[in-house]
C-alpha cells in the first residue's frame, strides 16, 4: 500500500518562495504527481517526476528523491492566486498503476 | 468542449434513497476513475475502469455500483444512501501510461440528510 504525508497547512507571503514537502512509503513506485486544487474546484495537474532530480516549469518546480521517498514542490514569486491546496500523489508499479493521493497541503498566500 | 463532465454538480437527498452520478469524457482516454473527497479534503480512489473493465475496486461498500457502458462513460450508482456518504465525488480519466496525468471532472457535491 501507499502512505503519503504532507503538512496540513502553510502560510506564505506574496512574492516569496515556499516549499511544500511530501514523503511517501510505497510497496512499488512508478512516478509522483503534484496537483493544485482551488477551493470548490477540481484538482489540476502541475508536475510529474519519475526520476531523481528537479523538474522546472515556470514559477513551479518539483523535486524527487526516490531513495529517500521524498518530494517537494517549490513555488516562486508567490501570487495571491496560488492560494490553494497542493496534493502529492504517487503512482504504484502494479499492473493497474493506481494513483494514491496524500491529504494535501492548504497554502494561504498573504499580502 | 469540456474534457470530463459529470452531472449533477449538486445532489441533496434523504438517507435511504438511491441516486446516480454520470460521467463522460471526450478525451479518448482508456481509463476512468471515481474518487471520493471527504470533508478533510482527502481524495481517495474508489474505482477504476479500463476499456469498460473494472480494474480497481478499493473496499467500497457494495451499495456503490459503478457502470461503464463504453470507455467514454463511467456512472456511479449509490443505493441506500447513508449520512457518511456525504462528500464530493470526482470522476477522472487518463491514458493508461505511467506519466499520464489525471483529468478531473468538476465534482458532484453529495449531501445526505
Amino acid at each position: 500500500g501507499q502512505n503519503i504525508d504532507q503538512p496540513t497547512e502553510m502560510t506564505a507571503t506574496e512574492g516569496a518562495i515556499v516549499q511544500i514537502n511530501c514523503t511517501y512509503q510505497t510497496s512499488g513506485f512508478n512516478g509522483l504527481f503534484w496537483y493544485q486544487q482551488h477551493a470548490g474546484e477540481a484538482p489540476t495537474f502541475l508536475s510529474y517526476n519519475v526520476l531523481d532530480g528537479l523538474e522546472e516549469k515556470g514559477r513551479f518546480s518539483s523535486f524527487l528523491s526516490r531513495s529517500k521517498g521524498y518530494s517537494y514542490l517549490l513555488l516562486k514569486e508567490l501570487q495571491m492566486k496560488d492560494s490553494a491546496s497542493y496534493l502529492c500523489a504517487v503512482r504504484d508499479s502494479g499492473g493497474y498503476q493506481k494513483v494514491t493521493f496524500g491529504t494535501g497541503t492548504k497554502l494561504q498566500v498573504i499580502p | 468542449d469540456t474534457a470530463v463532465s459529470q452531472t449533477p454538480k449538486y445532489l441533496v437527498t434523504q438517507m435511504g434513497n438511491d441516486k446516480s452520478i454520470k460521467c463522460e469524457q471526450n478525451l479518448g482516454h482508456d481509463t476512468m476513475y471515481w474518487y471520493k473527497q471527504d470533508s478533510k479534503k482527502f481524495l481517495k480512489i474508489m474505482f477504476s475502469y479500463n476499456n469498460k473493465e473494472l480494474i480497481i475496486n478499493e473496499t467500497v461498500p457494495n451499495r456503490f455500483s459503478p457502470k461503464s457502458p463504453d470507455k467514454a462513460h463511467l456512472n456511479l450508482h449509490i443505493n441506500s444512501l447513508e449520512l457518511g456518504d456525504s462528500a464530493v465525488y470526482f470522476c477522472a480519466s487518463s491514458q493508461r501510461q505511467p506519466n499520464e496525468k489525471l483529468f478531473f471532472g468538476s465534482g458532484t457535491q453529495l449531501s445526505v440528510l
